[in-house]
């Protein structure tokens, strides 16, 4: 059963415009979330995170947005970069569990010119 | 900084074969992880350890041990290598403190034939 869950696999966005990637998810107890990033042949980097207390959290060009109630969150690229162009992940973790984290599918953004 | 160091990159076992994942950080990082990556379904925790001589069951442990003699080291262990082991397998490594992301390493590639 996914418990978070990426249901677009693929994502393509012109260079300037705003990325949405979407993730929900299923279990009520998740109290913290991350989005990751992912390169080919390279591990996740940690990109940026909200914890469900509060519903947006923002960093530069990249906002997080939680919806506890439809229990969805979202990350905003704005203006969209080249560079961007990578599989992004959502991960979810229970109170006091930070690192053990349960991972979404993916959703390959590709950024064009 | 090295961060998460995974050794080997590429490895290729047949059925049967026994063989061990490294995985080593310097950041004097309490808990230590590993998960695995197939297509269509995210990053599936295997086992973790949130200190030295302490190590628990993730979500799909079957088929792998662990030990954690030192902060350092965290390997993995395929005892009786099997197709269903073909993977992309990443060892990652946070302080155990809530909202500290998880530091990846670069994976290895295993095939099992």
């Amino acid at each position: 059963d996914q418990q978070v869950k990426q249901n677009s696999p693929s994502l393509s966005v012109q260079e300037g415009r705003i990325s949405i990637l979407n993730c929900d998810y299923t279990n009520s107890m998740f109290d913290y979330f991350l989005w990751y990033k992912k390169y080919p042949a390279e591990g996740p980097t940690f990109l940026i995170s909200i914890s469900s207390i509060k519903d947006k959290n923002e960093d530069g060009r990249f906002t997080v947005f939680l919806n506890k109630s439809a229990k969805h969150l979202s990350l905003h690229i704005v203006p969209s970069q080249p560079g961007d162009s990578a599989v992004y992940f959502c991960a979810a973790s229970l109170t006091g569990t930070a690192s053990k984290l349960t991972f979404g599918t993916g959703t390959r953004l590709q950024v064009t010119l | 900084n090295a961060g998460v160091t995974q050794t080997p990159k590429f490895q290729v076992l047949k059925t049967g074969q026994s063989m061990t994942l490294q995985c080593a950080q310097d950041m004097n990082h309490e808990y230590m992880s590993w998960y695995r990556q197939d297509p269509g379904m995210g990053l599936r925790l295997i086992h973790y350890s949130v200190g030295a001589g302490i190590t628990d069951q993730g979500e799909v442990p079957n088929g792998y041990n662990v030990s954690r003699s030192t902060t350092e080291d965290f390997p993995l262990r395929l005892l009786s290598a099997a197709p269903s082991q073909t993977s992309v397998y990443f060892c990652a490594s946070s302080r155990v403190s809530y909202n500290s992301p998880l530091h990846f390493g670069n994976g290895t590639r295993l095939t099992v034939t």
